[in-house]
C-alpha cells in the first residue's frame, strides 16, 4: 500500500518568512496530493490540492510543488503570518472507479508556529 | 461550518458504558470515513462506507461498531472502551471514484475514564 512520510514534524519561522514542508509517497500509481490544515479545535481543512498532470500550483501565498520522478510533492508558504500557525498533513491517493473508494494516505503531520 | 456535522463535540464516559458519536453531511457525498486522531497517530484510518457499505475496516477493535443507515448518516456506537481509546474522532465524507478531497468535521473528543 501507499506510505506518506512528512517532515520535519515541528517548524517555528518568524513572521514574514517562508516555511516549507516536504513529502515523499511510494506508491508511483499515485496521482492525487491534498494539503490540509487543522487549526486547534478544529478538523482538517483542504487548502490546496495538485494532481500529477502539474508540476506546481499556486494560491495566493500557497504554492506546491511536485516532483513525481523522485516522488516528493511540498508545500510552500510565504510571507507567514501568525494566523498560518496550526498542523499541516500532506496526503496522496490513486484513482479509483470502483466503489472501493477515494483512499487518502497521510502523513504524520507539521506543527507550524509562526512567531510574531 | 464545513458541511459535515459531528455531534457531540465532547464526550466522557465510563469504560462500561455505551455511547454513539453522529456525523451528518449535507454535501452530496457518497463516501464517508471514521478516523482517530491522537498524538501517536495523528490520522488513524478506521472505518470508510461508500454508497452506504463498508468498504474498509482498518483492524479496529469490535469494542467500536460503525453504523451508516444511508450516503448521508454514519455513526460510531462505542461500547466498553479503554482509556487507551481517548482520542479526537473524526468523521469525513467525500465522492468514491477519481480523486478528490475529503471534508472533515471538526471531531468529537472522547475522554474514557
Amino acid at each position: 500500500g501507499e506510505n506518506v512520510e512528512q517532515h520535519p514534524s515541528t517548524l517555528s519561522v518568524q513572521e514574514g518568512d517562508s516555511a516549507v514542508i516536504k513529502c515523499t509517497y511510494s506508491d508511483s500509481a499515485s496521482n492525487y496530493f491534498p494539503w490540509y490544515k487543522q487549526e486547534l479545535g478544529k478538523g482538517p481543512q483542504l487548502i490546496i490540492d495538485i494532481r500529477s498532470n502539474v508540476g506546481e500550483k499556486k494560491d495566493q501565498r500557497i504554492a506546491v510543488t511536485l516532483n513525481k520522478t523522485a516522488k516528493h510533492f511540498s508545500l510552500h508558504i510565504t510571507e507567514t503570518q501568525p494566523e498560518d500557525s496550526a498542523v499541516y498533513f500532506c496526503a496522496a491517493s490513486r484513482s479509483s472507479y470502483n466503489n472501493a473508494g477515494n483512499m487518502l494516505t497521510f502523513g504524520g503531520g507539521t506543527r507550524l508556529m509562526v512567531k510574531p | 461550518e464545513t458541511g459535515v456535522t459531528q455531534t457531540p463535540r465532547h464526550l466522557v464516559m465510563g469504560m462500561t458504558n455505551k455511547k454513539s458519536l453522529k456525523c451528518e453531511q449535507h454535501l452530496g457525498h457518497n463516501a464517508m470515513y471514521w478516523y482517530k486522531q491522537s498524538a501517536k497517530k495523528p490520522l488513524e484510518l478506521m472505518f470508510v462506507y461508500n454508497f452506504k457499505e463498508q468498504t474498509e475496516n482498518n483492524s479496529v477493535p469490535s469494542r467500536f461498531s460503525p453504523e451508516c443507515p444511508n450516503s448521508s448518516h454514519l455513526f460510531l456506537h462505542l461500547h466498553t472502551l479503554q482509556p487507551e481509546d481517548s482520542a479526537l474522532y473524526l468523521c469525513a465524507s467525500g465522492n468514491s471514484g477519481g480523486n478528490y478531497g475529503y471534508t472533515f468535521g471538526s471531531g468529537t473528543r472522547l475522554t474514557v475514564v
